[in-house]
């Protein structure tokens, strides 16, 4: 099983910051990784996927990045509804996983 | 527009059965593998199961082989899991998502969620 592991866990900025999220694989999973956003009370959202495609309605501000075992999303200027739960999950292998999750918290 | 709803869970005795449904609608369901994610109440995400888009074959978590088991209507466009032999650890918001392709493996659209609850 590849095991993703997110940091950090918990990520505490400022609206119009730049936050930086890690998933790191236990062993490569190329570039099939996506990223998801959940807001309390919400389903998830994809957002990214193959690493650094946005899915469709993901705002430009957000990008991502990597390949083999480490990866980044990025958001470039927090905005007020970016404040979320945001996990990574690999589909290069059965199972498929998540990471455990990076909460992005208003400072 | 794409629309996912569970249904079937709630309150069920350890070693019960539950069967869940997801009706879908809005796009050609036949095509696309389905998939079941839970997540257990104040937890993370897990997935649970897929089947396949083109029924070359259905995946399970290791947490739920032989326990559960997916299925799907196509005539129906309805996705289903079957749970047995169920335990307190499964007790979750079970969802049902959509690939966002044939067989991408990623989920761009999820129902709402059904809750099962695993207590005596």
């Amino acid at each position: 099983e590849i095991v993703l592991t997110q940091s950090p866990a918990t990520l505490s900025l400022s609206p119009g910051e730049r936050a930086t999220l890690s998933c790191r694989a236990s062993q490569s999973v190329s570039i099939y990784l996506a990223w998801y956003q959940q807001k309390p009370g919400q389903v998830p959202r994809l957002l990214m996927y193959d690493a650094s495609k946005r899915a469709t309605g993901t705002p430009g501000r957000f990008s991502g990045s990597g390949s083999g075992t480490d990866f980044t999303l990025t958001i470039s200027s927090l905005e007020p509804e970016d404040f979320a739960l945001y996990y990574c999950q690999q589909r290069t292998n059965w199972p498929l996983t998540f990471g455990g999750g990076t909460k992005v918290e208003i400072k | 527009e794409v629309q996912l709803v569970e249904s079937g869970g709630g309150l069920v005795q350890p070693g019960g059965s539950l069967r869940l449904s997801c009706a879908a609608s809005g796009f050609t369901f036949s095509i696309y593998a389905m998939h079941w994610v839970r997540q257990a109440p104040g937890k993370g995400l897990e997935w649970v199961s897929t089947f396949s888009g083109s029924g070359a074959g259905t995946y399970y978590a290791d947490s739920v082989k032989g326990r559960f088991t997916i299925s799907r209507d196509n005539s129906k466009n309805t996705l289903y899991l079957q749970m047995n032999s169920l335990r307190a650890e499964d007790t979750a918001l079970y969802y049902c998502a959509k690939d966002l392709s044939g067989g991408d493996h990623y989920f761009d659209y999820w129902g709402q969620g059904t809750l099962v609850t695993v207590s005596s």
